[in-house]
């Protein structure tokens, strides 16, 4: 069975700081990883994926991805009110095979 | 492109009713996947399609819940008899083949279901 574990929040954060989303799967198969932003009532859009050991950096979001501790991150820089959503971190082992999706962390951003 | 589209948005019904969703994938994408979203169970796969042939239902939860796709452009999920247990978002979404780069699914705005 694979798992894919977030902490379901709230993760609340003042704007302007950094929020940090984690994620871990337990597929030591997984190549490819994805990061999910669900605004509520909204269907899940994507944000960033990431395939390499190391860190990715996409404006004021990084992932960084450390396969040997089968571990996913997300970083917000800045972080805005507008960042407030459910971010959901998605896994596969495989081009074009079915996600597994963690239940997501919900993020608060304080103005 | 309108991007995929599922009907009806909401859906209100009483246990024991039928329930058809539907959804129209992006045009030219050839994977197309039924979800289910629950706050205890997050946002689980029940079905996938490639070419309009069912690849893995591994995920409907039991003999009630059937799927199809009798063309390119066009999808069904039946739940028959519905449930009050049923009630969730279930949100339909299509990819590509051949993106192996990554793997972005685009989802349609969901269909939210209530079963009374």
């Amino acid at each position: 069975q694979k798992e894919v574990e977030q902490n379901s929040g709230p993760l609340s954060v003042p704007e302007g700081a950094i929020a940090s989303l984690n994620c871990t799967y337990s597929d030591r198969g997984s190549q490819s990883f994805f990061w999910y932003r669900q605004y509520s009532g909204k269907s899940p859009e994507l944000i960033m994926f990431i395939y390499s050991n190391g860190d990715k950096e996409d404006g004021r979001f990084t992932a960084q991805l450390n396969k040997a501790s089968q571990y996913v991150s997300l970083l917000i820089r800045d972080s805005q009110p507008s960042d407030s959503a459910t971010y959901l971190c998605a896994v596969t082992s495989s081009g074009n095979t079915p996600l597994v999706f963690g239940k997501g962390t919900r993020l608060s951003v304080i103005a | 492109d309108a991007g995929v589209i599922q009907s009806p948005r909401h859906e209100v019904t009483e246990m024991g009713q039928e329930v058809t969703l539907r959804c129209k994938p992006i045009s030219g994408h050839d994977y197309l996947f039924w979800y289910r979203q629950t706050m205890m169970r997050g946002l689980e796969l029940l079905i996938y399609f490639n070419n309009n042939v069912p690849i893995d239902d591994s995920g409907m939860p039991e003999d009630r819940f059937s799927a199809k796709m009798p063309n390119a452009s066009f999808s069904t999920l039946k739940i028959q008899p519905s449930e009050p247990r049923d009630s969730a978002v279930y949100f339909c979404a299509s990819t590509p083949y051949g993106r192996v780069d990554h793997n972005e699914q685009f989802f349609g705005p969901g269909t939210r279901l209530t079963v009374l």
